[in-house]
């Protein structure tokens, strides 16, 4: 049974750029959590997917967006990239919506370094 | 806005000893609280959780006491072991809205 992956695996791209991460999420999972983790940081919540529609939001700006495709997989969009967007970007699925709940399995995550 | 705060970077315990881990929250509608274990390069991995209904949880080595009158939580791992060298994170929750984490605790287990 797999567990949830991420691609790619590590990224390096530069200012300005756009970016595109995928997760695929545990066999039987619908929705899907992204999150990202800065250097020395806790996970930051960015935003959550389910039914293909984005279900909840976390503080960040309008550059962060993403998409759930039928298959429940995802992906986040990260636009015009900051040097403060490099992070470890974090996917979690899950059956259902509930955000709080002890059944979010994550992804090893994908390394993002923005120079 | 720190709601969930680990005030202990790193924390170093002998094998076999026991290793508390802390969290203070701000937040007092937070209704669920977790504990994740992190490994390097590999996500977080759920550990054990709270209703803030309860004040403790038993799970094995690991258990979990909640104080809501001092909005702190802590993690109890008895005996502690090599295996349990990890970052733990501790997390919250309000109702169905988002996992607010902790900036994390670097456990060392010394053999």
């Amino acid at each position: 049974d797999a567990g949830v992956t991420q691609s790619p695996t590590h990224l390096i791209k530069t200012r300005g750029q756009q970016v595109t991460l995928r997760c695929s999420p545990k066999s039987g999972h619908d929705t899907v959590s992204w999150y990202q983790q800065a250097l020395g940081q806790g996970p930051q919540f960015i935003f959550q997917y389910y039914e293909e529609e984005e279900r909840q939001r976390g503080n960040f700006p309008d550059r962060f967006s993403g998409h759930q495709f039928p298959n429940y997989s995802s992906e986040l969009n990260v636009n015009a990239l900051l040097l403060g967007d490099s992070a470890l970007y974090l996917c979690a699925s899950s059956l259902g919506v509930r955000v709080g709940t002890d059944t979010q399995y994550f992804g090893p995550g994908t390394r993002l370094t923005v120079l | 806005d720190q709601q969930v705060k680990q005030n202990s970077p790193s924390l170093s315990v002998q094998e076999g000893r026991i290793s508390i881990l802390n969290c203070d929250y701000t937040n007092s509608m937070f209704d669920y609280f977790l504990w994740y274990k992190k490994y390097p390069a590999e996500g977080p991995t759920f550990l054990i959780s709270i209703s803030s209904i309860k004040d403790k949880n038993e799970d094995g080595r690991f258990t979990v006491f909640l104080n809501k009158s001092a909005k702190h939580l802590s993690l109890h791992i008895v005996p502690s072991q090599p295996g349990d060298s990890a970052v733990y994170f501790c997390a919250a929750v309000f109702g169905n809205e988002k996992l607010t984490f902790g900036t994390g605790t670097r456990l060392t287990i010394i053999p």
